[in-house]
């Protein structure tokens, strides 16, 4: 089955530790996106790559860092500078970036920093 | 990107239509109008999607007015499983803004 997966589904840290959350597509997309989303609110885009070894900050980058060095992975880590981490964090992909494409989206990962 | 504005929340009955509304007045003539739901703990899934014609797919149609400045995602019989919370979204350049979105509960 093609979908895209992220791991784990829920993540626990100190705070002060970085962390990294895995999405891997076998969609064969070129654009992938990872986003934020706290209780009760929309997504928020943190960063976005369209092809391999790209990537562009998207709304809220800072404290987070990714790489894209195959096309099924795309990293996100979360920094010790980010000030309010626990979050839900969601990875989606597409067949290129571009507005006529739909997203395909993984199942998530939450994350708690206490 | 444009922003988009729904209404916080829906009720519907089961197995009637359902009329998502959403206004976009500040829309581009290359910005695409694309619709998501999103279930509880879970990601988002993909609905419909169109530029200026109404679109029909196996989940639901669009309509998009004359001058795209609205448009309207319709499920033809609300079930149970169609609660969730949609949202419209614009995107010129693939990378997308969700707001809020809409909460539509269905009652049986």
């Amino acid at each position: 089955d093609g979908g895209i997966t992220q791991s784990p589904k829920y993540l626990f840290r100190k705070e002060g530790q970085n962390v990294t959350l895995s999405c891997e597509q076998n969609l064969n997309h070129d654009a992938m996106y990872w986003y934020r989303q706290d209780p009760g609110q929309g997504l928020r885009l943190i960063y976005y790559s369209q092809i391999v070894n790209d990537f562009q900050k998207g709304d809220i980058a800072e404290g987070y860092s990714v790489s894209r060095e195959k096309k099924e992975s795309f990293p996100l880590t979360v920094t010790s500078a980010q000030k309010n981490p626990t979050a839900f964090y969601l990875c989606a992909s597409s067949s290129a970036g571009q507005p006529y494409y739909e997203q395909y989206f993984g199942p998530g990962t939450r994350l708690t920093v206490t | 990107d444009a922003k988009t504005t729904q209404p916080n929340s829906m009720e519907s009955n089961e197995e009637e239509p359902v009329h998502l509304p959403c206004n976009h007045s500040t829309i581009s003539g290359t910005d695409y109008i694309h619709w998501y739901r999103q279930l509880p703990s879970q990601g988002p899934e993909y609905v419909i999607h169109g530029l200026t014609s109404n679109v029909n797919n196996r989940m639901a149609s669009l309509a998009i007015a004359e001058d795209r400045k609205s448009s309207t995602l319709i499920l033809h019989r609300a079930t149970l499983r169609d609660a969730a919370v949609y949202y419209c979204i614009l995107t010129g350049s693939g990378d997308m803004r969700f707001g809020a979105g809409t909460r539509l509960t269905v009652k049986p």
